[in-house]
């Protein structure tokens, strides 16, 4: 069982539908959850952090936690053509001291 | 501007030709680490040092070595690459608590070995 795991896609939406981005983590222990967002061929960069069970919303982002479950969600709301990437699941392990990343799933946005 | 800056962006290079990435952050983090991207396998980290002088295996470490002489460096060393080290690489780096806060990825370097 890999540690994080995520459908790689691809997810295609439409404009303006909410895009839900779903991860499952295999530690029990884990405390620290990040979203980063990959565009092709370039950097990862952080769009959410979540820490706590239940909701966080940023803009248009909402990161959802489950540790019961060991899931952590992201929602992107009013998606746009510009949303269209990667986007990785990640969760710090406290055991090894390190992120650890799910392969991603690509999301296309269509106008 | 905080950031994590990776030398250089793209780079051809022939099978045994010993080569070097650099990789400075200006954060003062403790933390820094290197991954390979590759499709279908995800990021994948190669090494990664607590601090410096302090280094270690990640899960791909065969063919790479590092150093971390001074906090802000951490460079990558193919001393005989081969075609399989073709890949997108990646330096990140972190303040100790990288719980908290994540990783900052540096641009990338594209890497081909022919």
């Amino acid at each position: 069982q890999k540690e994080v795991e995520q459908n790689s896609g691809p997810l295609s939406v439409p404009e303006g539908a909410i895009a839900s981005l779903n991860c499952t983590y295999s530690d029990r222990v884990s405390q620290s959850f990040f979203w980063y967002r990959q565009y092709s061929g370039k950097s990862p960069e952080l769009i959410m952090s979540i820490y706590s069970n239940g909701d966080k919303e940023d803009g248009r982002f909402t990161a959802q936690l489950n540790k019961a479950s060991q899931y952590v969600s992201l929602l992107i709301r009013d998606s746009q053509p510009s949303d269209s990437a990667t986007y990785l699941c990640a969760v710090w392990g406290d055991s090894s001291y390190k992120l650890i990343f799910g392969s991603g799933t690509r999301l296309l946005v269509r106008p | 501007e905080a950031q994590v800056t990776q030398n250089p962006r793209y780079l051809i290079t022939v099978t045994g030709k010993k080569l070097t990435v650099t990789c400075s952050q200006n954060m003062n983090h403790e933390y820094m680490s290197w991954y390979r991207q590759d499709p279908g396998l995800g990021l994948r980290q190669i090494y990664y040092s607590m601090n410096v002088e302090v280094t270690d295996k990640g899960d791909v470490p065969e063919g790479y070595k590092v150093s971390r002489k001074e906090k802000r460096n951490f460079p990558l060393i193919l001393e005989s690459p081969s075609p399989n080290q073709t890949s997108l690489y990646f330096c990140a780096s972190s303040s100790r608590t990288g719980r908290s806060y994540g990783y900052t990825f540096g641009s990338g370097t594209r890497l081909t070995v022919v």
